[in-house]
């Protein structure tokens, strides 16, 4: 079983819509979440990072469940310019980031 | 505005040659690391340096190389290139417990 495992989608949405993926991480102890966001050929960039009382960040929320091992982000009022590969990231101690195979998103008009 | 840079960003070599691939930053992380990613797929961790004069290989075996003789310097070397090694290489460096910041990447081709 991967440390960091998400679906990898695609999933195809119309512009305007709201999408949610979620991601389960097997290490308990884990410490730090982020979610990052991957352009296709280039370098992965940090979205936001993951707090237990949830965050948002303008269209985006982030939110972290321990108990269940899993971590979520929300995209209201999808754009075109949305559409890239989202990847739920985990610290699980030892200055070490795990990353998860990535959830591909595509926003049509 | 890039505080991490990756040069070349992109390199068509030949089988058998040695090429050795630059990853800077001016950001004074004390950890770096160098990632394998070929088109689609997920990030493999190859190489990684707490610190100077640290290095660890990651969790895809590599026959690259690496060296930290400077903070902002972590150098990765092929010393004999095959087109196995075709892929896109991203160095990152990151605080303790912070999220990475990756560089643009060298995006190589061996023929």
């Amino acid at each position: 079983r991967k440390e960091v495992e998400q679906d990898p989608g695609p999933f195809n949405v119309p512009e305007g819509a709201t999408v949610a993926f979620n991601c389960t991480y097997s290490n308990s102890a884990s410490q730090s979440f982020f979610w990052y966001r991957q352009d296709c050929r280039k370098e992965p960039k940090l979205l936001m990072s993951v707090y237990s009382s949830g965050n948002e960040d303008g269209r985006f929320t982030a939110q972290l469940n321990r108990a269940s091992q899993y971590i979520s982000l929300l995209i209201r009022d999808s754009k075109l310019s949305d559409s890239a590969t989202y990847l739920c990231v985990v610290n699980s101690g030892g200055n070490m980031l795990t990353f998860g195979g990535g959830t591909r998103l595509m926003v049509k008009p | 505005e890039a505080d991490i840079y990756q040069t070349p960003r992109y390199l068509v070599i030949g089988t058998g040659k040695k090429i050795t691939l630059e990853c800077s930053q001016t950001m004074g992380h004390d950890k770096m690391y160098w990632y394998q990613q070929d088109p689609g797929m997920e990030l493999h961790l190859i190489h990684y340096s707490y610190g100077v004069n640290s290095t660890e290989k990651g969790d895809l075996s590599s026959e690259s190389t690496v060296s930290r003789i400077r903070t902002e310097h972590f150098p990765l070397t092929l010393e004999s290139a095959r087109p196995s090694h075709t892929s896109q290489y991203l160095c990152a460096s990151s605080w303790t417990n912070y999220g990475y910041t990756f560089g643009s990447g060298t995006r190589l081709t061996v023929v």
